[in-house]
């Protein structure tokens, strides 16, 4: 099975850290996404990558960047926390660019303090 | 207006019942995806599909590609299938996803 695996669970940073979201997939997948999730607003995309050193802005990239140094591995970076970046955030990743099963992370709470 | 739409947004149904959630979509596709969110947030994908029909348990997917709709049933409810299910689409101009609200479905004994 494939699995996508988040860093973390729950996080609380203050206002203005540097926060580092990891993911890593194990099935070689070429596509990684990071979305957040809001009440109301459902997943929004954030970053995604096509390839390793690749990267395209998804619909919310304000104030988020991304590095992808290796296939396994897409980090999310809030350069600077604010409080309107507390969120629910899933790591995605996929085999091929469409048209394949998508598997996703279990999720990271961030909260901003 | 949403590119995908889904109703209903709140669903309550007593064990047993059988149940349909709809999402409708605006845009071209190559795939439509059905996905499931327990509490805790961790999400699992349950279908993807481009035409017809899919089959998995008590759980049926169906899609109508000239219609712009797709439909997810559950035969046979149960607590346990107490979940978030969100729709999602692949744009047929790239591989990212577009994702409904979800529907929050509560299955009491």
């Amino acid at each position: 099975d494939v699995k996508v695996t988040q860093s973390s669970r729950y996080l609380v940073k203050r206002t203005g850290e540097k926060v580092f979201l990891e993911c890593v997939q194990d099935m070689d997948h070429e596509n990684m996404f990071w979305y957040r999730q809001d009440p109301g607003l459902g997943l929004r995309l954030i970053y995604f990558s096509y390839d390793v050193k690749m990267k395209e802005k998804g619909d919310i990239p304000e104030g988020y960047s991304v590095s992808r140094e290796k296939k396994e591995r897409f980090s999310l970076i809030l350069e600077s926390a604010s409080t309107n970046q507390t969120s629910m955030y899933l790591c995605a990743s996929s085999l091929v660019r469409g048209r394949t099963e998508a598997f996703f992370g279990q999720g990271t709470r961030l909260t901003v303090v | 207006k949403n590119e995908v739409e889904q109703s209903p947004q709140n669903l309550t149904a007593q064990e047993g019942e059988f149940i349909t959630i709809n999402c409708s979509y605006s845009v071209g596709i190559s795939a439509l995806h059905w996905l499931q969110q327990h509490p805790g947030g961790g999400i699992v994908s349950l279908f993807m599909l481009s035409s017809g029909k899919k089959k998995h348990g008590r759980l049926i997917a169906t899609i109508n590609i000239q219609e712009k709709h797709s439909s997810l049933h559950i035969t046979a409810s149960h607590p346990r299938d107490s979940a978030v299910y969100i729709c999602a689409v692949e744009e047929t101009s790239g591989s990212r996803l577009t994702f409904g609200e979800g529907t929050q479905l509560t299955v009491n004994p």
